[in-house]
């Protein structure tokens, strides 16, 4: 089993629309985790962080359920801009390596 | 205020040569990764190094990749014998107190 498992889409909505991804991670001593995003032929930049109350920025939501061990990203509104690949990246501690998952791609059309 | 720079930008070589890597991280910052990445992947971690020694290596794949990070800064990867399965971008990364911030990659590319 992977580390950090993601549903590889494609996602494929409308602009306006409201789309979600989840991921999984398999090491319940996990302690940080990330959303990432990248574009075609870029390097993976910082979305936000995940914390456990859930957080919100802008159009963007992500929430985390340690119980079941996994991290959701919520696109409100979305723009043809949010086009990308969406990284879920977990941490197991603070001096740990950190491990990315798989990735899902996003595709808004007009 | 650089970001992280990776050199080469592009490698293209022969099967069976030798490469190196070089990444040179953000000034300041005690964490670097490294990680590759082939097309429709996300990024495979392959070592990490706090500050000058390798804190985990669990992700290279085999004894024909090494890393060093002798002063603490910048880090080389190396590959020996380089196989056309080696071919991806090879990604570096850096952190300090935020999370990790990227160079642009390298693309190897093996013939």
């Amino acid at each position: 089993r992977k580390e950090v498992e993601q549903d590889p889409g494609p996602f494929n909505v409308p602009e306006g629309a409201t789309v979600a991804f989840n991921c999984t991670y398999s090491n319940s001593a996990s302690q940080s985790f990330f959303w990432y995003r990248q574009d075609c032929r870029k390097e993976p930049k910082l979305l936000m962080s995940v914390y456990s109350s859930g957080n919100e920025d802008g159009r963007f939501t992500a929430q985390l359920n340690r119980a079941s061990q996994y991290i959701s990203l919520l696109i409100r509104d979305s723009k043809l801009s949010d086009s990308a690949t969406y990284l879920c990246v977990v941490r197991d501690s603070s001096a740990s390596k950190i491990i990315f998952g798989s990735g899902t791609r996003l595709s808004i059309r007009p | 205020g650089a970001g992280v720079s990776q050199t080469p930008s592009n490698k293209v070589t022969e099967k069976g040569k030798y490469v190196e890597l070089r990444c040179d991280p953000i000034s300041g910052h005690t964490a670097l990764y490294w990680y590759r990445q082939s097309l429709g992947q996300g990024p495979e971690f392959l070592i990490y190094f706090q500050g000058t020694g390798a804190a985990d290596d669990s992700g290279l794949p085999n004894d024909r990749f090494f890393a060093v990070r002798p002063e603490g800064s910048v880090s080389t990867l190396k590959i020996q014998r380089t196989e056309r399965g080696d071919s991806a971008v090879y990604l570096c990364a850096s952190s300090g107190r935020k999370p990790l911030h990227f160079g642009n990659g390298t693309r190897l590319t093996v013939t």
